[in-house]
């Protein structure tokens, strides 16, 4: 059984660009959630894809956006990026409710 | 809305001493709660998890029991090695809200010796 997986495993880009990460979700899950993880602080929820479609959003301005394809690997795209977007992107999948089980995560720097 | 809070570390311990790190929990629903282990520069890894009042939660040694009387999960392990060092994430998933989003707390720390 193959297990979540995220790529890149790192990024630097600049102020005001535009950045995409991507995600495998584990064999027979059809949901992924995203996360934010500022450096020693708990992951933030962003939003939840279920079976192609937002099923819930955290806190996170719109410029933060997402995408769910029908084999169940999901997108981030951030626009206009600002400093604080540097963090660790951690993609979890599972079942609508069932436990999430997370991947290795993209590291993003924005310089 | 909902929310975690679990003690702050860094937690220092010797090799073989028992560890606690404590964790409450404040939610609407009925959560669903868990504890992630993340170690250096990886994901998280699922621990254990407890999905109603008095159940309890094992693995590798760690164990957490759901106290709904006091709204916590405190994680407990009888001895620790040095590959325990990690950072440990409590977290909960209220059921009652749209999908399964999980709200975690800020993570402690925990460094043992040999």
């Amino acid at each position: 059984e193959t297990g979540v997986t995220q790529s890149p495993t790192h990024l630097i880009k600049t102020r005001g660009q535009q950045v995409t990460l991507r995600c495998s979700s584990q064999s027979g899950h059809n949901t992924v959630s995203w996360y934010q993880q500022a450096l020693g602080q708990g992951p933030q929820f962003i939003f939840q894809y279920y079976r192609e479609e937002e099923n819930g959003r955290g806190n996170f301005p719109p410029r933060f956006s997402g995408l769910q394809f029908p084999n169940y690997s999901s997108e981030l795209n951030v626009n206009a990026l600002e400093l604080d977007d540097s963090a660790l992107y951690l993609c979890a999948s599972s079942s609508i409710t069932d436990t999430q089980y997370f991947g290795p995560g993209t590291r993003l720097t924005v310089l | 809305g909902d929310s975690v809070t679990q003690m702050e570390g860094p937690v220092t311990l010797s090799e073989e001493a028992c560890l606690t790190i404590n964790c409450t929990y404040t939610a609407t629903g009925y959560p669903s709660l868990f504890w992630y282990v993340q170690y250096p520069g990886e994901g998280l890894q699922l621990l254990l998890k407890a999905t109603k009042a008095d159940d309890k939660g094992s693995n590798k040694g760690f164990e957490a029991t759901y106290r709904k009387e006091t709204t916590s999960f405190h994680l407990e392990k009888g001895s620790v090695q040095v590959s325990d060092s990690a950072v440990y994430f409590c977290a909960l998933s209220d059921r009652e809200a749209a999908g399964n989003k999980l709200t975690f707390g800020g993570g402690t720390r925990v460094l043992v010796k040999p």
